[in-house]
């Protein structure tokens, strides 16, 4: 089955700039998208299509594709930032959805 | 405001079924695509299964570990997602969710724009 990886913790201090990597076979040709989830929280979206950014989510938040590796670039890290991070992607047909394993920013 | 409300989740024992509700208001239900995911206990976020709109076929995807056993349907006249769970695992144990998944149709193609609104959770526990 299709995987995606990320690293399982990140940590970075307050002001820094913080990349939450994701790899996949098949990000070449599916795009890719990342949320935040706090804990006792639902998810929250915070990039969709690659690098596109849903309305009310701040512009420190960013995302980029290169290849079979996205990533999420949080500049100006906050405390409220700490959180589970999520990359999430289609597989290769198309059909399924796949959530990366999650990555853990400690600020 | 976009609001999503899961509710029936319990505890059930291996081999049970059981039958989640998502109620859903605040925009066009029946044209949207909608999804559920799950998230075990202490783990990470695992895909369901979508439904699509009725105008874009109305058909199903499930993830391979509930194919078979996991169905999800819609009732677009009481704005209504459902999840009926059958030959429930201990593995299903989690918070289930329900999300949109609006389609981004900016560029020609349609692509999903993420899922972009998600109910509280509702919590299954699937133990003897």
């Amino acid at each position: 089955s299709y995987e995606l990886t990320q690293p399982p913790s990140v940590s970075v201090s307050p002001g820094q700039t913080a990349t939450i990597t994701c790899s996949g076979d098949a990000l070449p040709k599916q795009y890719a998208y990342w949320y935040r989830q706090k804990p006792g929280q639902a998810p929250v979206l915070l990039i969709y299509k690659d690098r596109e950014r849903p309305s009310g989510i701040p512009e420190r938040f960013s995302g980029s594709s290169s290849g079979t590796t996205v990533t999420l670039t949080i500049s100006g890290v906050q405390a409220e930032d700490e959180a589970d991070y999520y990359c999430q992607s289609a597989d290769s047909s198309g059909m399924s959805w796949v959530f990366g394993g999650g990555t853990k920013l400690t600020v | 405001e976009v609001q999503l409300a899961e509710s029936g989740g319990g505890l059930v024992k291996p081999g049970g079924s059981l039958s989640l509700s998502c109620a859903a208001s605040g925009f066009s239900f029946t044209n949207a695509w909608m999804n559920w995911v799950r998230q075990a206990p202490g783990k990470g976020l695992e895909w369901v299964g979508r439904i699509k709109s009725k105008t874009d076929g109305g058909t199903t995807d499930h993830a391979a570990p509930v194919k078979g056993r996991f169905t999800i349907s819609r009732d677009d006249s009481n704005n209504r997602l459902y999840l009926q769970m059958n030959s429930l695992k201990t593995e299903d144990t989690g918070v289930y969710y329900c999300t949109t998944d609006p389609r981004d149709c900016s560029g020609g193609n349609c692509y999903s724009a993420g899922f972009d609104h998600w109910g509280q959770g509702t919590l299954v526990t699937v133990s003897s």
